[in-house]
This record gives C-alpha cells, sequence and structure tokens, in this order.
C-alpha cells in the first residue's frame, strides 16, 4: 500500500497571500488530519476530515480552511498569509482497527511566508 | 486542558551510552500513545506505538514503556548511535487527534 503522500514540498508566499496544500492519504483510509509545527515546537492539530465533512478542529482561525474529496485526499487552504504562519505543514491518515488506532504521517510541506 | 511535556528539552551523550527520554501528559483517557522520531526540516517518522491497555512495547534497541495513572512515559535507547542523533516526540492519541509534546533534541557524539 501506497503511504500518505504531500505536495508541495516547499512553498513560498508573501504576506497576504493565499495557498493550497495538499495531501494524499494511505490507501483505505477515509480519515485525513492536518497539523501545523513552528519551528522547534511540537505539531499543532488544525482539524479533521472524515468522509468529506470536517469532523473536530483545533485552535485555528477560519481563515484555515479545508476539504476532502471521495477519493479521501484533502486539502488545506490559507487564507491571508501571515508571518506566523510559516511552519511546516503535516498531514496524516488514519487506520481505525480494534483497538488498534494509528495516524501515519506525511512528510510534509514547508511554508515560508516573506 | 490536554498538554504533554517532555524532559530534557535537549540531551548530548557519547556514543554507546543507554539514555532515557520522558514524557508526561495531563489527561489519562489516552487511546494509545505514539514516539516518533524527527531529522532537521523532515517528516515524522513513528517509533513505536503503545495501546492504552498495554506496558510497553519494543523495537530493536528502543523500548517504550507506558504507566496510564501516573501520566507517563519513557522511550529507552540503548547503545546510542551518532545516527540516533534526531528529535525524539512524544504524542498522546485521545480518538481524534494528536497532542504533541515539544520534542527532545538528542545528539549522539562519535
Amino acid at each position: 500500500e501506497t503511504g500518505v503522500t504531500q505536495s508541495p514540498t516547499h512553498l513560498i508566499k508573501t504576506r497576504g497571500q493565499q495557498v493550497t496544500l495538499r495531501c494524499s492519504s494511505q490507501s483505505g483510509h477515509n480519515t485525513v488530519s492536518w497539523y501545523q509545527q513552528a519551528l522547534g515546537q511540537g505539531p499543532q492539530f488544525i482539524f479533521q476530515y472524515y468522509r468529506e465533512e470536517e469532523n473536530g478542529r483545533g485552535n485555528f482561525p477560519p481563515r484555515f480552511s479545508g476539504l476532502q474529496f471521495p477519493n479521501y485526499s484533502s486539502e488545506l487552504n490559507v487564507n491571508a498569509l501571515e508571518l506566523d504562519d510559516s511552519a511546516l505543514y503535516l498531514c496524516a491518515s488514519t487506520r481505525w482497527g480494534s483497538p488498534s488506532i494509528e495516524q501515519f504521517f506525511g512528510p510534509g510541506t514547508r511554508l515560508t511566508v516573506l | 486542558k490536554q498538554e504533554v511535556t517532555q524532559i530534557p528539552a535537549a540531551l548530548s551523550v557519547p556514543e554507546g551510552e543507554n539514555l532515557v527520554l520522558n514524557c508526561s501528559f495531563t489527561d489519562s483517557a489516552i487511546y494509545n500513545l505514539q514516539w516518533f522520531r524527527q531529522d532537521p526540516g523532515k517528516g515524522l517518522t513513528s517509533l513505536l506505538l503503545i495501546q492504552s491497555s498495554q506496558r510497553e512495547q519494543t523495537s530493536g534497541r528502543l523500548n517504550a514503556s507506558l504507566d496510564k495513572s501516573s501520566g507517563r512515559s519513557t522511550l529507552y535507547i540503548a547503545a546510542s548511535q551518532p545516527g540516533d542523533s534526531a528529535t525524539y516526540l512524544c504524542a498522546a492519541y485521545y480518538g481524534q487527534n494528536f497532542v504533541f509534546g515539544p520534542g527532545t533534541r538528542l545528539s549522539v557524539l562519535p
């Protein structure tokens, strides 16, 4: 089975612009989560999508939005970029099992906002 | 509030030493706890996953333990090597998302 993939690998934007990051979940995984990791910190939960619906959200403003498609791939959109949005953005897909629930992470997209 | 902390923040050891990384979580209602490795500028590599009903997991030179009642997990690395140098992240899973600690930055000196 293929792993979680993300695109692009790196991205440079200027303040005020909009950006779209993409994630393809692991085969058969219907749940995708997004995390933001600022330099020197642990990842912070942004939101999760389950069967194309948002299924939980962390402490992030509405300018962070997402989509999930019928094939379970997902997009993270960030509007009105701020300098503090510079971070590594990680996508994870969930394998639901009993008793094991496990998340698999992609390699991340490095966003730099100038 | 669900929080995860890790001690120490950074650690530098000579090659060959055994070492212990510590993780604490405030909410004991976890589904599982996972340890990850992260190399500079890279994504997360899963090392060990411990289910809430388990006490420990082992993989090669790595052993992770879990004590839900005290809200603690430890990652033990035996016979450390320079290739083990990385940041180690502990993450508590609560059924929807992970809550990550800030990581321990490990340097193993040859």
